[in-house]
């Protein structure tokens, strides 16, 4: 099955620091998305990019399909982006998930 | 509109016994699913559906159940609980059809601890 590396594991930032967030995954696939958990463990979707590019606000993500690879960058971050960035891929509906890497933001 | 709502929000069960986690929407979403969470991980699907009346077997199916006979309902059965389902479990909708973005909605989660 599909593989899904996430890094770094584990990030320490002060706050308006940037930082990019990798995804490598092993297979082509039609889907790909970013989700945030946040420290309470609610999780929301960031992006769906199965390539390209696309910005919202202060987060932007960019997938090269042919290389197999995403990244998500947080530009000048603040206390609220702290939790676990997840990257999630697959085919239709079906995503297999990346362990995450954990953002801590100090103020 | 409400979202994606799971019921409950926390359950502690003994080994062997059974119960019925819910799940419930309220966009009209064909899609559903339902993952696990264990601790340091990223989710795991454990079965999904395309619409009333099919479901199909994710990654960890073993040792539940599911059904769906509405759109917006769609439960997950533990049968016999073991302790290796303590978990997280989250629920998940999405719209099916032209111009889906595949973007996925989760409810709040259900934290199961089985003992």
């Amino acid at each position: 099955g599909i593989q899904v590396e996430q890094s770094p594991p584990d990030l320490i930032l002060q706050e308006g620091a940037n930082s990019t967030l990798r995804c490598n995954f092993s297979d082509s696939v039609n889907n790909l998305q970013w989700f945030h958990q946040n420290p309470w463990g609610q999780l929301i979707n960031l992006f769906y990019i199965p390539s390209g590019t696309k910005q919202n606000g202060r987060l932007s993500a960019t997938t090269v399909a042919t290389e197999r690879y995403s990244l998500l960058y947080i530009s000048s971050s603040q206390t609220t982006d702290s939790g676990v960035y997840f990257c999630a891929v697959g085919t239709n509906y079906q995503l297999i998930w990346g362990a995450g890497t954990k953002l801590i933001i100090k103020p | 509109n409400a979202g994606v709502t799971q019921t409950p929000k926390f359950q502690v069960l003994k080994t062997g016994q059974s119960m019925t986690l819910q799940c419930a929407q309220d966009m009209n979403h064909e899609y559903m699913s339902w993952y696990r969470q264990d601790p340091g991980m990223g989710l795991r699907l454990i079965h999904y559906s395309v619409g009333a009346g099919i479901t199909d077997q994710g990654e960890v199916p073993n040792g539940y159940n599911v059904s769906r006979s509405t759109t917006e309902d769609f439960p997950l059965r533990l049968l016999s609980a073991a302790p290796s389902q303590t978990s997280v479990y989250f629920c998940a909708s999405s719209y099916i059809g032209p111009g889906s973005s595949y973007e996925q909605y989760f409810g709040p989660g259900t934290r199961l601890t089985v003992t």
